[in-house]
């Protein structure tokens, strides 16, 4: 069974201090591993799609790395706006349609 | 926003009721999804949809039937609603883009089962 866990569930930081989030799972046959951000009250919004061990994608603020067991999602010098919580989804080669299996989401406050 | 609306936003209903969430996208897309989302468990994958008529069930469908009969419109029908589906739904599409082709969400439901 796929397993995605999250660390940590929140996390509150001050305008402009950097840190990571943590994505570690559990599939058979990596096919995919995508970051979304999600806004209170929103639907998932996507960021990036990572595709195999190290791997790296940047916009913005954000950086998302991969390794054969964990993503992480750098966050450089936040702003208030970057408040939201942040899902992390794997797909898998045996899954059919596509499915993802998300984690939890880690919850992020930038206080200004 | 990937064209995708959901109807209805919010929706309050009693114990027995038989409720149908409605997800309409604009852009043809081939695959569509129904999640719900609850605290604690994250999203998890309810239905999809592969095509017109075309369905298949995910980890947690009991309760739950889907129907696609329009690539455009993709429904979900609580036959019989329970507190235990008090939740968020989220209809999602595949897009085209991309290896694996993301998933770009709607807006949400919101329902309440009293």
């Amino acid at each position: 069974e796929d397993q995605v866990t999250q660390s940590p569930e929140a996390l509150r930081l001050q305008e402009g201090e950097s840190s990571s989030l943590n994505c570690s799972y559990t599939v058979s046959g990596l096919r995919g591993l995508f970051w979304y951000r999600q806004d209170p009250g929103k639907g998932p919004e996507f960021l990036f799609t990572l595709y195999s061990a190290g791997e790296e994608k940047e916009k913005e603020r954000l950086k998302a790395t991969l390794t054969k067991k964990e993503s992480f999602l750098h966050i450089t010098a936040p702003k208030p706006e970057d408040s939201a919580t942040y899902l992390c989804a794997v797909q898998a080669g045996e899954t059919s349609g596509s499915r993802l299996t998300f984690g939890e989401g880690t919850q992020l406050t930038v206080n200004p | 926003d990937a064209g995708i609306t959901q109807s209805p936003r919010h929706k309050v209903t009693e114990t027995g009721t038989p409720v149908t969430l409605r997800c309409h996208q604009t852009e043809n897309h081939r695959y569509m999804y129904w999640y719900r989302q609850d605290p604690g468990h994250g999203l998890r994958l309810i239905h999809y949809s592969y095509g017109v008529k075309d369905t298949d069930k995910g980890e947690v469908s009991d309760g739950y039937s889907v129907s696609r009969s329009k690539t455009e419109d993709f429904l979900l029908t609580l036959e019989s609603a329970t507190s235990s589906q008090t939740s968020v739904y989220f209809c999602a599409i595949r897009g085209t883009s991309g290896r694996l082709g993301e998933q770009f969400f709607g807006p949400g439901t919101r329902l309440t089962v009293l």
